[in-house]
């Protein structure tokens, strides 16, 4: 079982917000990291720690934390985000291990 | 151009050892760790564990140890995930990944373009 856990599936309307979230006792210590996966494809970086977006990554995608949960906004969905989502931190053990939450399959009406 | 360049796809049988590879280029190679993430056919991603290729310090997620073996060859600057008996249950995709710390957090920037590991008799 996954120590992060997300929502398996979310859906907003074309140009809409939504917000997908991450819960788990880790994110109180460690931020987390937002992948977008496509079918067919490898995961891709969106965002990570205190709302950092990678070089290409449109403003639209944003992230935040609160307590033991962080979340993934998407302000003005566009239809090709339509993807999986997994959120990514460290273990609770303090070992230093990684895991990813179950991911979280946006659909963009 | 930063990239990770993974070995082609695999078919193997039962019992059968497998090595499958990760090279880096465009970057440092040993200043970075290389993660090992799994995902199975329809599923998410599942984090294996990571190796860093300066002293080859290895971690493994307890769902994976004793299971897989990790290593790297830094002359190479290549990473490896192997096995030394695989069952039909590790059908899946593999993919590598490049971990780097900005702004006070850590994330996995660059990714490999999978490798398919299909166990079947």
């Amino acid at each position: 079982s996954s120590e992060l856990t997300q929502d398996p599936a979310v859906s907003v309307a074309l140009g809409q917000t939504v917000r997908i979230t991450c819960q788990g006792d880790s994110l109180r210590n460690y931020f987390a990291s937002w992948y977008q996966q496509k079918p067919g494809q490898a995961p891709v970086l969106v965002n990570h720690g205190q709302n950092n977006r990678p070089s290409g990554i449109p403003v639209r995608f944003s992230g935040s934390r609160s307590g033991n949960t962080a979340s993934l906004t998407i302000t003005g969905a566009q239809a090709e985000d339509e993807a999986d989502y997994y959120c990514n931190s460290r273990d609770s053990s303090g070992n230093h291990l990684g895991v990813f939450g179950g991911g979280t399959k946006l659909t963009v009406l | 151009e930063v990239q990770l360049v993974q070995s082609e796809t695999e078919v193997k049988k039962p019992g059968e050892s497998l090595k499958i590879s990760c090279k880096g280029s465009g970057y440092t190679f040993t200043n970075y760790w290389i993660a090992w993430v799994r995902q199975m056919p329809g599923k998410g991603l599942e984090w294996m564990g990571s190796i860093y290729p300066s002293d080859s310090d290895t971690r493994y997620s307890p769902s994976f140890q004793g299971q897989v073996t990790i290593s790297g060859d830094k002359s190479l600057s290549t990473a490896y995930l192997q096995w030394r008996g695989l069952k039909t249950s590790d059908t899946a995709m593999y993919y590598c990944a490049r971990r780097y710390y900005d702004s006070g957090s850590f994330a996995y920037d660059m990714w490999g373009q999978g490798t398919m590991v299909t166990v079947s008799s």
